[in-house]
């Protein structure tokens, strides 16, 4: 069974940092490209980022570039999300999720990131 | 300001039809695959329909997708009341180099 579950999230001051991490499995972690997704409270889904199977093509959306560094270690089967110079409007739950060709197949629980002071 | 366009609200009485529209443009949807995303109140969005009409195993056949130029829409006949959630589309950009979402469409069954 695929498995996805996110951790890492808290409570931070702005300008703080966070590392969110992802744990796989049930499936080939190193063969899939993943994504992190996040929702702030009571709004739509926003894409963060995006992480190649061998982690040599990496995107980002243009409100995160130069604050978060997205990361894989294929041999423990995770994900990472660092983000650092936060900000209030970076509060929102954060998902990783399994890319199969283009397409969000799985998503984990998410975990929350609350931005404040 | 999302990139693809939906109406925020939709509703339908049981065993009703319905459709959700997702406009985009050129360099998304008029070029790349569409996704449409449902999300139940208070659980991670899920996968309902990938590469404009295909469905993941487990997604019954009263949802369907479709596209047509710089537009995508889903559809769900035979309403029920286990289908109220919050419905996503999704595509990738080329102009932007990364995923959009539409803002999201409230479903109400009556």
């Amino acid at each position: 069974e695929v498995q996805l579950v996110e951790s890492g999230g808290g409570l931070v001051q702005p300008g703080g940092s966070l590392r969110l991490s992802c744990a796989a499995s049930g499936f080939t972690f190193s063969s899939f490209n993943m994504n992190w997704v996040r929702q702030a409270p009571g709004k739509g889904l926003e894409w963060v980022s995006f992480i190649s199977s061998t982690g040599d093509t990496i995107y980002y959306a243009d409100s995160v570039k130069g604050r978060f560094t997205i990361s894989r270690d294929n041999a423990k089967n995770s994900l990472y999300l660092q983000m650092n110079s936060l900000r209030d409007e970076d509060t929102a739950v954060y998902y990783c999720a399994r890319d199969r060709n283009g397409d969000f197949d799985f998503w984990g629980q998410g975990t929350l990131v609350t931005v404040s002071s | 300001q999302s990139v693809l366009t939906q109406p925020p609200s939709a509703s339908g009485t049981p065993g009703q039809r319905v459709t959700i529209s997702c406009s985009g443009s050129s360099s998304n949807i008029g070029t790349n695959t569409v996704s449409w995303f449902q999300q139940l109140p208070g659980t991670a969005p899920k996968l309902l329909i990938y590469s404009h009409n295909q469905r993941p195993s487990g997604v019954p056949d009263r949802f369907s997708g479709s596209k047509s130029g710089t537009s995508a829409s889903l559809a769900i006949s035979g309403l029920q009341s286990e289908d109220e959630a919050d419905y996503y589309c999704a595509a990738w950009d080329d102009s932007l180099d990364g995923w959009v979402f539409g803002g999201g469409t409230k479903l109400t069954v009556l």
